[in-house]
């Protein structure tokens, strides 16, 4: 068990500029999500995948964002025309099944200058 | 809408203390709790998952309770140390399709040698 293993864990850039992460589930969990954590706050919810389907949305994926899980092994999370308000800490997490608890990886922390 | 709410914001105390954690939730029908730790600038790292029909779930010197009637679980940390000083996070999951956890703002407790 290697653990969920996201990249980069820091990403600097430029409002305007599109940014892709990467998350690397643990190998035999077929549940994915990404949540967002902003200073102060618990996680919130973006959205989860069972095996390569994208079956759950939350309201804060604006149409700028956008996840895709290839093959239901690794997922990535792009965030198109970056704006100051996306600066968080973006975490991604796996499970087997909704009985068992979700492992989370360290994020990638996205700051926009 | 289910919120979740964490009580005390910050906690103190010195080494070897026992103390209790508390979380809240508005609507009782969740499918499961958990509760994690987070280190700063880390991800985090489930400590124990109570099931909606359980009581109470026991890990080393944690123990976490849950009353899903009133809406309430507690997090009790036995004979506490310094390494236990992270910040603690309460999760709801609403149902077994989707399985988002809603999480609280956490506790940041801080423990004295």
């Amino acid at each position: 068990d290697t653990g969920v293993s996201q990249n980069p864990r820091h990403k600097i850039t430029k409002r305007g500029q599109n940014v892709t992460f990467r998350c690397d589930p643990i190998s035999e969990h077929n549940r994915l999500y990404w949540y967002r954590q902003t200073l102060g706050q618990g996680p919130e919810f973006l959205t989860y995948f069972q095996n390569e389907a994208q079956l759950e949305k939350s309201r804060l994926l604006s149409d700028r964002f956008s996840a895709e899980r290839p093959k239901g092994s690794f997922s990535t999370l792009e965030i198109q025309r970056t704006e100051q308000g996306d600066s968080a800490m973006y975490l991604c997490a796996s499970s087997l099944d909704p009985n068992q608890p979700q492992h989370f990886g360290d994020g990638t922390r996205l700051s926009i200058l | 809408k289910q919120e979740v709410t964490q009580i005390p914001a910050a906690l103190s105390v010195p080494e070897g203390e026992n103390l209790v954690l508390n979380c809240s939730f508005t609507d009782s029908a969740i499918y499961n709790l958990q509760w994690f730790r987070q280190d700063p600038g880390k991800g985090l790292t489930s400590l124990l998952l109570i099931q909606s029909s359980q009581r109470e779930q026991t890990s080393g010197r944690l123990n976490a309770s849950l009353d899903k009637s009133s809406g309430r679980s507690t997090l009790y940390i036995a004979a506490s140390q310094p390494g236990d000083s992270a910040t603690y996070l309460c999760a709801v999951s609403l149902n077994q399709a989707g399985t988002a956890l809603i999480f609280g703002k956490g506790t940041t407790l801080s423990v004295s040698s």
